[in-house]
């Protein structure tokens, strides 16, 4: 079963910020959260991970909560072709390592 | 350029026909992975492998078998067996660093007649 929960869907206008949720407050203590996008028939890509602190790459900034229970992923300026079903991910550590995937959030950013 | 590859992109086959997935990746990666993806899903591991020769079955690996006899390549045999096998099936590689991210492949959509 995925830990993580989020909303089915979300809008965005574009140039705006994009600001993703995700709860995960089953998560444990070594346990890692990433986020990938995932657009149509194409497969996953990754955006950014963390494990307690905050943190920023050219794609996006993750906030993770103190608590470690919740994180939002940030799209500064949201484009059109940031269209896209984003996952937030908690990684274990039994099964090789594996990904458990949820629902994930479809974002629709529109002009 | 390095990466992970996945053909072919789309495979028809017949029903009761085995059929196999090919997976590539020159990231020099240990761990290779095999998911499934339904329509509106997310996706499900069906197997795998934290090195050559060996693998381990994930929570769907029924009417599926693999391999590792090289770094490069984790090919995903989908069998006879397999009573839903049209799906999107992805292939993710990676690196021995507990914190590293997975790549993904681009995919190949099965569909079975």
């Amino acid at each position: 079963d995925a830990k993580t929960t989020q909303p089915p869907s979300m809008d965005c206008a574009e140039g705006r910020a994009a600001n993703l949720p995700c709860n995960h407050s089953t998560i444990s203590g070594n346990e890692y959260v990433y986020w990938y996008r995932q657009i149509h028939s194409q497969g996953p890509q990754y955006i950014i991970h963390g494990l307690k602190n905050n943190e920023t790459n050219e794609m996006a900034s993750l906030i993770i909560t103190e608590d470690r229970k919740s994180s939002t992923l940030i799209l500064p300026h949201a484009t059109l072709r940031d269209t896209a079903v984003y996952y937030c991910i908690v990684r274990v550590y039994n099964q090789g390592g594996k990904l458990i995937f949820g629902q994930g959030t479809e974002l629709s950013v529109k002009p | 350029d390095g990466g992970i590859t996945q053909s072919p992109k789309y495979l028809f086959r017949k029903e009761g026909q085995n059929v196999t997935l090919s997976c590539e990746q020159n990231l020099n990666h240990d761990a290779m992975y095999w998911y499934r993806q339904d329509p509106g899903q997310g996706l499900r591991l069906i197997y795998y492998s934290q090195i050559v020769n060996d693998f381990q079955k994930g929570d769907i690996a029924e009417g599926y078998s693999v391999s590792r006899e090289k770094k490069e390549s984790f090919p995903l045999t989908v069998t006879s067996a397999q009573k839903n096998p049209t799906a999107f099936y992805l292939c993710a590689s990676r690196g021995d660093s507990v914190n590293t991210e997975a790549f993904f492949g681009q995919g190949t959509r099965l569909t079975v007649v």
